[in-house]
């Protein structure tokens, strides 16, 4: 089967930096994304990591480690309306065209 | 521009019904996915279609089947309801099957609950 793990919650202050990690076990392997979702919102794409190494955008930054089949998510300067649900997200192959998310990483942003 | 639209956004039926979610895609967008969502959990993958045609499908029973139009606006059916059917339905459309940028632009979602 497929697995994703994340950790189930994290808190951060106003400011402050946070790496969500992800690990997965997969049958295949197309880039892992970040998505992040509010309350009652739909999931909002972040970003991709097809090969390894980091990619930013903006206070968002993803890496990707495809030999210890590992991701993460770094934000920095945290604001509050960062406070939300993040998931990794992984596209198998060959020929699967779905996403298979993690569980979700609920962080909380305090002032 | 408009996103990905779905209706309903809240369903209410009882066990053993059936249930008819609609999606529209971005214009331009020939795939569709749909996805359910439990709370506290991540979205699963339950159908994609292609140009009208079936592409992939995830582990969910025969109840659950799904179609798309030629306008690329789909459906999804879910018969014989149960309890355990209570979740929120994403649907989400992207321009491209399986390009290198696998971003997926997600709907709000219809929030079903079986009762």
């Amino acid at each position: 089967g497929q697995s994703l793990e994340q950790p189930s919650e994290v808190t951060a202050v106003e400011g402050a930096i946070v790496q969500i990690n992800c690990t997965y076990q997969t049958s295949g392997f197309y880039g892992l994304s970040w998505y992040q979702q509010h309350d009652g919102g739909a999931p909002t794409f972040l970003s991709y990591n097809a090969l390894d190494g980091l990619e930013e955008t903006g206070r968002f930054s993803s890496f990707l480690s495809r030999s210890d089949s590992y991701g993460y998510l770094l934000l920095q300067e945290l604001q509050m309306k960062d406070s939300a649900s993040y998931f990794c997200a992984v596209r198998l192959r060959p020929g699967r065209r779905a996403l298979t998310f993690g569980s979700g990483t609920r962080l909380q942003v305090q002032p | 521009d408009a996103g990905v639209t779905q209706s309903p956004t809240h369903l209410i039926k009882t066990r053993g019904q059936h249930v008819t979610l609609r999606c529209s895609p971005i214009s331009g967008h020939k795939s569709v996915s749909w996805y359910q969502q439990v709370l506290g959990q991540g979205p699963q993958f339950i159908f994609q279609y292609y140009e009208k045609e079936e592409r992939g499908r995830g582990n969910f029973p025969d109840r659950f089947s799904a179609r798309q139009f030629p306008n690329y606006s789909s459906e999804l059916n879910v018969n014989a309801l149960l309890l355990g059917d209570s979740a929120l339905y994403l649907c989400a459309s992207s321009y491209l099957q399986g390009d290198l940028n696998t971003e997926a632009f997600f709907g709000q979602g219809t929030r079903l609950t079986v009762v």
